[in-house]
């Protein structure tokens, strides 16, 4: 009964390439969340989503484009992967868009573009 | 920007002591100041939060320590445990707004 699961775990993939990761909440949560977390831990946002609208887009290279086909719902697609794309990527749910909303994060996906 | 800085960047306890972790603030708006727990290999999850109408918040063996005029607030584990090696994670955000700025993190390790 995994609350915010994402797929895949695990990526490797070459330079250039276009990849997606997928996120899912069982949570019934009007919004979604994709954080970048460095090999450092530095945990950043990327993307929010609020009942299928973008409301949060930070300065994120416009290679990574999200998609909420629902709320239950909210992918990232990036294209043209780069080396410094390396990272690994949360999911993260929460009832609602303010901070004091617990955020629910997933189990993240690793990304190591080679 | 970094709005929210956090130290030390690892800390090394022994067990039973305590473990204290600090973060300080530069938006004086900001309103709102949960702590998230991040094992290895897991995503991060809620421990505690504080609002600044209180100066302290007590939750078992954790406790947030918030100073208003300082723009700061700590995270103090009472006798620590190896299970609480993690990296913590500090952060700040407007109630009246969408996101969470996050600290830098800490990695914890508790030695038996």
């Amino acid at each position: 009964d995994t609350a915010v699961s994402q797929t895949p775990k695990y990526l490797v993939t070459q330079m250039g390439n276009d990849k997606s990761i997928k996120c899912e909440q069982n949570l019934g949560h009007d919004t979604m969340y994709w954080y970048k977390q460095d090999s450092k831990k530095f945990l950043k946002i990327m993307f929010s989503y609020n009942n299928k609208e973008l409301i949060i887009n930070e300065t994120v290279p416009n290679r990574f484009s999200p998609k909420s086909p629902d709320k239950a719902h909210l992918n990232l697609h990036i294209n043209s992967l780069e080396l410094g794309d390396s990272a690994v990527y949360f999911c993260a749910s929460s009832r609602g868009t303010v901070p004091q909303e617990t955020q629910y994060f997933g189990p993240g996906t690793r990304l190591l573009v080679l | 920007q970094q709005q929210v800085k956090q130290s030390p960047q690892s800390l090394i306890v022994q067990k039973g002591g305590i473990s204290i972790i600090n973060c300080a603030y530069e938006n004086t708006a900001f309103d709102y100041f949960p702590w998230y727990q991040q094992f290895p290999g897991k995503g991060p999850a809620l421990l505690i939060a504080i609002r600044p109408d209180v100066s302290e918040k007590k939750e078992g063996r954790f406790t947030i320590s918030f100073n208003k005029s300082a723009k700061q607030f700590s995270l103090h584990i009472m006798d620590s445990q190896p299970g609480d090696s993690a990296t913590y994670f500090c952060a700040a955000g407007l109630a009246s707004g969408s996101r969470l700025t996050f600290g830098e993190g800490t990695q914890l390790t508790v030695n038996p």
